[in-house]
């Protein structure tokens, strides 16, 4: 069964503290991506991926940091430079990267982010 | 500024009625619009339309888009209360690595 997880599905920052938030996917795309949600606003690209050893800053990449050193995996850390934290984020994926024409993206349940 | 715009923000309907949700959007090199479906969590899937006036069509949901006055319906028939989610609504441009989302619109159908 084919498809992105994300866990935690809830997660706690301290003031201060890094956290990382997981993403892994078994459907064999390329790319993938991570957006924030917030009430009353549109989805925001905060990073993403076209392939393995590769990822760009979307726009609002600041307090973030991503890593792509496999395929299946995009884990993104939340760090303390990140201010406002709390949000709903979604990983995402697309069998190529959106820009060749793939636009059809698959999401994740997502992970609650909360500051303590 | 934004370049993609939902109406209504939020909509509450009684089972088996109709409704249509309405995207609007402004961006210089448009190639497709979609149409996600969010539950509760992952937003899963509905259509993606690259041409006018083609219907798109899926049980009781449908779309169509106008290139001409830059906006796209969602219409769902007989509504059930199985359809009460926020409608997301994302534009992709010719070069971008980057869907445009709207605000979405809350849809709660009441028995």
């Amino acid at each position: 069964d084919g498809g992105i997880t994300q866990s935690p599905k809830y997660l706690f920052r301290k003031e201060g503290q890094n956290v990382t938030l997981s993403c892994e996917q078994n459907l064999n795309h390329d790319a993938m991506y991570w957006y924030r949600q917030d009430p009353g606003q549109g989805l925001r690209l905060i990073y993403y991926s076209q392939i393995v050893n590769d990822f760009q800053k979307g726009d609002i990449a600041e307090g973030y940091s991503v890593s792509r050193e496999k395929k299946e995996s995009f884990p993104l850390t939340v760090t303390s430079a990140q201010k406002n934290p709390t949000a709903f984020y979604l990983c995402a994926s697309s069998i190529l990267a959106i820009r060749t024409g793939n636009e059809k993206l698959f999401f994740g349940s997502g992970t609650q982010l909360s500051v303590l | 500024e934004d370049k993609v715009v939902q109406s209504p923000l939020s909509l509450v309907v009684h089972e088996g009625d109709t409704v249509t949700l309405n995207c609007s959007y402004e961006v210089t090199n448009f190639r497709s619009l979609l149409w996600y479906k969010q539950e509760k969590k992952a937003p899963t899937f509905l259509f993606m339309l690259t041409s006018s006036g083609i219907e798109k069509k899926s049980g009781r949901l449908s779309s169509i888009l106008d290139k001409k006055e830059l906006f796209s319906i969602l219409n769902i028939t007989a509504t059930q209360t199985g359809d009460s989610a926020v409608y997301l609504c994302a534009v992709a441009e010719t070069g971008a690595n980057n869907l445009f989302f709207g605000t979405g619109t809350r849809l709660t159908v009441i028995p």
